[in-house]
């Protein structure tokens, strides 16, 4: 069975950094690119972040590039957002998703999400 | 960036009816498509990709069509747990974009 479990949501200031964490489990981990997804409060859903099975190809979303790096670890089946820089605009649901392959690669599974509040 | 554009933003829908939603990108995304499902207080779920094939355990009741721009998903006949946030998102190129959403409630 497929399981995400993200951790590493708080409360933070703006300007402070966060490091999101998501462990995996019942599949290749290493096989598969990985994503991040939020969610703002009463909002809807906006991608985030992407990294390739091997780390070697990421993405980012316009709003946080610069601030926000993914990495993962293949070894202990777990993906990263480290988060710099946050603003009261980050305040969301972090999901972590594993992508699935069907010409291209889509968001198949999900955890449950992990709760970032930016605020003073 | 690709905008995807999701009508209408609410439904009100009689249990057992038809409810067809929609979703047009800015460009094309080829068959590129897929849709969520989301209840409150859970992550989305996955109802189909590749524009209209239904994702491992998805009843048949959930159907996808289109291609291109224009992109539909029918729910044939709604069913109280179909009660939920509907999203379809495009993953033809980055960066991935969701629509903002079509809400089925209760009529």
């Amino acid at each position: 069975e497929v399981q995400l479990v993200e951790s590493g949501g708080v409360l933070v200031q703006p300007g402070g950094s966060l490091r999101l964490s998501c462990a995996a489990s019942g599949f290749t981990f290493s096989s598969y690119r990985m994503n991040w997804v939020r969610q703002a409060p009463g909002k809807g859903l906006e991608w985030v972040s992407s990294i390739s099975g091997g780390s070697s190809t990421t993405y980012y979303a316009d709003s946080v590039k610069g601030r926000f790096t993914i990495s993962r670890d293949n070894a202990k089946g777990s993906v990263f957002l480290q988060m710099n820089s946050l603003r009261a605009e980050d305040t969301a649901v972090y999901y972590c998703t594993r992508m699935a392959y069907s010409s291209d690669w889509y968001p198949d599974y999900w955890g449950q999400g992990t709760l970032v509040t930016v605020s003073s | 960036e690709i905008v995807m554009t999701q009508s209408p933003a609410t439904l009100s829908v009689s249990p057992g009816e038809r409810a067809t939603l929609s979703c047009r990108a800015t460009q094309s995304v080829s068959s590129n498509l897929a849709w969520y499902q989301q209840k409150p207080g859970q992550a989305p779920r996955l109802l189909i990709y590749g524009a209209s094939t239904r994702a491992t355990g998805i009843p048949a009741r959930f159907s996808g069509s289109g291609s291109g721009t224009e992109f539909t998903l029918t729910i044939s006949s709604l069913q109280s747990e179909d009660f939920a946030v509907y999203y379809c998102q495009q993953y033809n190129d980055w960066p991935r974009t969701f629509g903002q959403g079509t809400r089925v409630e209760i009529k």
